[in-house]
């Protein structure tokens, strides 16, 4: 069974920096891009960030893009997501998904999504 | 960046309706479009990928067609475990995916 458990989340004042963390399982880590996407509260999904199987492909949405940094552990089935100088628009849950193939491109497709991390980015 | 726009953003149905949902995108994406379900509280579920192939384990009632600029996705006939926000996500303007804004199916 898929496994997949964010944490690191948390209260956070405007300008600091946190880092995510998502434990993998119940698959080969290494053959799948791996993403984080966020949804604010009552609002809708924001792709964040993804990651290709090899790292050598990452891509960043506009509004995160130089603040956020995506990387991944394959010996640890892990996938990290270190968030500098948050802002409130950042307040959000954050899920860690798992693509159904290994490169983040025109095929990217979340099959399995975790329950989410809430960021709360406010002094 | 490409935008992807659903309509309607809510609709109320009665079960056993057939219900409609529309994505459109900003350009051409040929058929690099996926379709989720949200249900209220929880993660969201992939129904749909490739415009029209339906994900193992997802009821047959659950289609979608469309390519290029135009998307849809029908619920054939509207079960009760069905009402849910729907979105699209496009993913041709790799290595950055987009979602859609989303569309709450409510019972009527």
């Amino acid at each position: 069974e898929v496994q997949l458990v964010e944490s690191g989340g948390g209260l956070v004042q405007p300008g600091r920096s946190l880092r995510l963390s998502c434990a993998a399982s119940g698959f080969t880590f290494d053959d799948h891009a791996m993403h984080w996407v966020r949804q604010a509260p009552g609002k809708g999904l924001e792709w964040v960030s993804g990651i290709s199987w090899s790292s050598r492909s990452i891509g960043y949405a506009e509004s995160v893009k130089g603040r956020f940094t995506i990387s991944r552990d394959n010996a640890k089935n892990s996938l990290y997501l270190q968030m500098n100088s948050l802002r409130a628009e950042d307040t959000a849950l954050y899920y860690c998904a798992k693509d159904l193939f290994a490169v983040v491109g025109t095929t990217s497709t979340i099959d399995y999504w975790g329950q989410g991390t809430q960021v709360t980015v406010s002094s | 960046d490409i935008q992807m726009t659903q309509s309607p953003s809510s609709l109320s149905a009665s079960v056993g309706d057939r219900v409609t949902i529309t994505c459109r995108a900003s350009q051409s994406i040929s058929n690099y479009l996926n379709w989720y379900q949200q249900k209220p509280g929880k993660a969201p579920k992939l129904l749909i990928y490739a415009s029209s192939s339906l994900q193992s384990g997802v009821p047959s009632r659950f289609s979608g067609s469309g390519s290029g600029t135009d998307f849809t996705l029908t619920i054939s006939s509207l079960q009760p475990e069905d009402f849910a926000t729907y979105y699209c996500q496009q993913s041709h303007s790799t290595p950055r995916l987009t979602f859609g804004g989303g569309t709450k199916v409510e019972i009527k």
